[in-house]
């Protein structure tokens, strides 16, 4: 299986709504990533897990949250969301975290905050 | 950080070979140089990576200069469907991960 899965494809949630996004692999990789992606715009990094642990986190506002619960599963955690928030959110993992590996890509959460 | 800059568009009839250039005059030594496809409303994809002077796979080729200041990614016989996003990526000295995408260059095919 060569497959990032994310759920849901689509969430609308109002600006006092908790959400969660979720993505899970199972390729056996150690690295786990979430991106923003606004329209026409490139992929900006948010959070990098590794080994289950947080490793990189782009000075990413608390409203988002991350969850690492497993190797194969990653969460993204919602609350009190903007506006301009709304956007692809993308995850992506690969079997490593060194600069040579491949990521794979989920298809994404189009999210529209309202 | 090493920055990357790309041509932001690009036009092609099909069946023609696509050269797009990426420059990245700050690569660390150990860097290796990643491209990206992405169509819209989907993940990118990979596409192919390389150190230096010349990779191939069965979708393109990689051709990187004794400099490494640069790349190009060559897309032989394009097609309708290589109408996307092509994104070059080279690692973030500061975490060693490849993971910037520059604003990337939008490639159209048409007949």
């Amino acid at each position: 299986d060569t497959e990032v899965t994310q759920t849901p494809k689509h969430l609308v949630m109002g600006m006092t709504n908790k959400k969660s996004l979720k993505c899970e692999q199972h390729m056996g990789h150690r690295a786990m990533y979430w991106y923003k992606q606004k329209a026409k715009k490139p992929p900006e990094l948010m959070f990098v897990y590794s080994y289950e642990k947080l490793s990189i986190n782009e000075s990413v506002p608390s409203r988002f949250s991350p969850e690492c619960p497993n190797s194969s599963l990653l969460n993204l955690h919602l609350h009190a969301l903007q506006p301009e928030d709304s956007a692809l959110y993308l995850c992506a993992s690969s079997s490593g975290g060194a600069v040579w590996n491949e990521q794979f890509f989920g298809p994404g959460t189009r999210l529209t905050v309202l | 950080l090493a920055k990357t800059t790309q041509p932001i568009s690009m036009d092609s009839y099909e069946g023609q070979e696509v050269n797009i250039t990426c420059s990245h005059n700050n690569i660390a030594t150990n860097d290796y140089i990643t491209w990206y496809q992405q169509f819209p409303s989907q993940g990118p994809r990979f596409i192919i990576q390389g150190y230096k002077t010349k990779v191939t796979n069965e979708v393109a080729s990689l051709f990187i200069p004794a400099d490494r200041k640069s790349s190009t990614l060559s897309l032989p016989r394009v097609s309708l469907s290589d109408t996307a996003v092509y994104y070059c990526l080279v690692g973030d000295s500061r975490s060693g991960y490849a993971l910037n995408f520059g604003k990337g260059t939008s490639l159209l095919v048409t007949p």
